[in-house]
């Protein structure tokens, strides 16, 4: 139980343009999703904590008009990177935790590398 | 927020030998106490955790000991196998907030 899709896992696109990644929690409902980002041989970092029905909450230095967040469902969440630019170009990786479940625990996908030319 | 420290960075072991890794944490209100394992382009997966009211848990090869009167607790992993060797990150947590992760410990194990 508790598996957490992404998709694509991976993905090539031209600078400018804007790629959106899909978080699907396939067994639960999940009302928190999170979203970081992992650049080559560093940690994941925090982007956002996007909650069912409202607006996302961004980390510090995360611009939100440029990493839009929807999470129109219990069982989905959407990041959009708009305007894509080559720093960009990362391993994304979405978690979400159990509605109702036990409040610490986060399920991960299994990512998605994005590459900007 | 949390300040999570993690040592050492890279660790390398032989086969068949035991590997400790430690992580000093800032918030004393942080509760739980997971670690995970992370293999090249994977997502990252819970390997074990701890919650506050002990002070150590195990399972087979792996044990976490938790000392929260200095805020730190390890990973220790005995008689080490090739397939072992990963990232590990702990990501100490007050539990409702977003998990926020170490630095990471590159592990290998030479055969």
């Amino acid at each position: 139980g508790a598996v957490v899709s992404q998709h694509p896992s991976r993905v090539i696109c031209k600078s400018g343009t804007s790629v959106k990644i899909e978080c699907r929690s396939l067994d639960f409902q999940a009302t928190t999703m999170f979203w970081y980002r992992q650049f080559p041989k560093k940690s994941l970092m925090l982007m956002a904590t996007s909650n069912e029905g409202s607006k996302a909450t961004y980390e510090q230095g995360v611009e939100k008009d440029k990493f839009l967040i929807n999470h129109a469902s219990l069982t989905l969440s959407t990041l959009t990177v708009t305007s894509a630019h080559p720093e960009d170009s990362s391993f994304y990786i979405c978690s979400a935790r159990v509605a109702g479940g036990l409040e610490e625990t986060q399920y991960f996908g299994p990512g998605t590398r994005l590459l900007v030319l | 927020g949390e300040n999570v420290e993690q040592h050492p960075s890279t660790l390398s072991v032989q086969e068949g030998d035991s590997a400790v890794i430690k992580c000093t944490y800032s918030d004393s209100a942080s509760n739980y106490f997971p670690w995970y394992k992370q293999e090249l382009g994977k997502r990252p997966q819970l390997i074990i955790d701890i919650r506050s009211n002990v002070g150590e848990k195990k399972d087979q090869r792996i044990a976490v000991t938790l000392n929260k009167t200095a805020k730190h607790f390890s990973l220790h992993i005995t008689e080490t196998q090739p397939e072992d060797s990963a990232v590990y990150f702990c990501a100490p947590n007050s539990g409702n907030t977003p998990l926020v992760f170490g630095k990471g410990t590159r592990l290998s194990v030479i055969a």
